[in-house]
């Protein structure tokens, strides 16, 4: 079957503007995930939703970023105010009930901010 | 703060040789350890993993150690191919309720594979 998709690919924007970045679970996977992970490095952990809340939100760097999952499907990430810094692959995954169960990711959105 | 680390940051070994990537780990709380690779351009990709009341799993051609006293993982690759080229990353989940849900990642190590 289809694994965890994110689109698009690859994101260009300026300093001060707005993103969303979309993940695409696998079908029938009940957590989704978002990791952050900047050149060289392992991902970072950002924030991790149940069904269609945020169970934890604790990595979120600050309120710039914010991410829903409405119908606890799909699910997007949105950064207000982007900084260069916000410049990483932003990766999603799913596990099938929760975070005890194996975390399958995507291809991930690579940012670059200018 | 407490994170996975690596020994390494990249290991090269002739084709056809094992491979043994190592990875410490500092919280004694963490219940379940996974190892991933991630090749160029992609998402991490799942290989193996293992629970904290376990010392040893086998996939095919992985092995995964754990070692609780010395808190120290290791991923033996047999007979590396070219296709094993990646970067690969060990990652600890907290038992749950004692911290952040998500998965801590070391910094990975880059495994090449030599002709």
């Amino acid at each position: 079957g289809a694994g965890v998709s994110q689109t698009p690919s690859n994101k260009v924007t300026e300093k001060g503007k707005y993103v969303e970045l979309r993940c695409d679970p696998i079908s029938g996977h009940t957590a989704l995930y978002w990791y952050r992970q900047s050149l060289g490095q392992g991902p970072e952990f950002l924030i991790y939703f149940q069904g269609t809340g945020a169970a934890d939100d604790s990595g979120l760097p600050n309120d710039r970023f914010f991410a829903v999952r409405p119908e606890g499907s799909v699910s997007t990430l949105k950064i207000q105010r982007t900084e260069r810094g916000d410049s990483a692959v932003y990766l999603c995954a799913s596990s099938l009930r929760d975070h005890r169960d194996t975390q399958y990711f995507g291809p991930g959105t690579r940012l670059t901010v200018l | 703060g407490e994170s996975v680390g690596l020994h390494l940051p990249t290991l090269s070994v002739q084709e056809g040789d094992n491979s043994i990537i190592n990875c410490a780990y500092s919280n004694s709380a963490s219940d379940y350890f996974i190892w991933y690779k991630q090749e160029s351009g992609k998402g991490p990709q799942f290989i193996i993993d293992i629970r904290s009341n376990m010392d040893k799993r086998q996939g095919q051609r992985v092995t995964v150690l754990l070692n609780k006293t010395v808190k120290h993982l290791s991923l033996q690759i047999a007979a590396t191919q070219p296709g094993d080229s990646a970067v690969y990353f060990c990652a600890e989940r907290l038992y749950s309720g004692g911290g952040a849900d998500g998965l801590t990642f070391g910094k990975g190590t880059h495994l090449i594979i030599q002709p």
